[in-house]
């Protein structure tokens, strides 16, 4: 079963548009959340939650995490073509070191 | 800042061959772990070292191997290799202190992109 289940799989929009991407998690000792951007190489590190309701701001983009509800989400205002990219969601697997689950991440596509 | 550092970038290679694929940490980072990305999925974790022990083991078949060195890089060897095996293969290190993970934020190199033909 996927502990890790991001929707949408894929998204177009225009420039100027407000994205929210969602992420759902399931793991028995949550120790974080962690949301990567990647465009044709290898994933870049955007945030990393481990507190319910405290949000996590970067420009244009912010995330918050809901740990009772098992879901964060990713936000993206003003979008622009730049931010088109596939976003990775993250949870480190249970009882491991910290290797990462992915989810399936969201293709965002933002049109001029 | 430093990143992490991958080589080679691009490898091309028939089946049956052999193939090593190189890790540079991020200075300081004690922990490397080795994922694998086929066409159009996710991140498929392989293996992970911390502190020059191999810590974790995921979906890395047998023909592989890894190991992390005295001066922290890792080297992924990959034997018989198959037409399956053609996949994008990233490095990520991270700061893990007192073996229990302080920071899980790992940060990834550009990726080795393997094709077996």
């Amino acid at each position: 079963e996927d502990k890790v289940v991001q929707s949408p799989l894929s998204l177009v929009v225009h420039e100027g548009d407000t994205v929210t991407l969602n992420c759902s998690y399931e793991v028995t000792n949550f120790r974080s959340l962690l949301w990567y951007k990647q465009e044709k190489k290898a994933p870049t590190f955007l945030f990393m939650l481990t507190s319910s309701g405290i949000e996590k701001k970067s420009g244009r983009l912010s995330s918050i995490l809901d740990k009772k509800e098992l879901f964060s989400i990713l936000n993206i205002t003003a979008t622009q073509t730049g931010d088109s990219a596939i976003y990775l969601c993250a949870v480190p697997d249970e009882g491991s070191q910290g290797n990462l689950i992915f989810g399936k991440g969201t293709k965002l596509s933002v049109k001029p | 800042a430093a990143g992490v550092i991958q080589s080679p970038r691009h490898l091309i290679k028939e089946k049956r061959e052999t193939a090593t694929l190189k890790c540079y940490p991020i200075p300081r980072h004690d922990t490397v772990y080795w994922y694998q990305q086929g066409p159009g999925q996710d991140p498929q974790f392989l293996i992970s070292f911390y502190e020059k022990m191999q810590s974790d083991k995921g979906s890395i078949p047998d023909r592989f191997s890894a190991q992390q060195f005295s001066d922290y890089h890792s080297e992924l060897n990959m034997s018989s290799l198959e037409l399956g095996d053609s996949a994008l293969y990233f490095c990520a290190s991270s700061l893990t202190t007192s073996g229990v993970g302080s920071t899980d934020t790992q940060y990834f190199g550009p990726g080795t992109r393997l094709t077996v033909l």
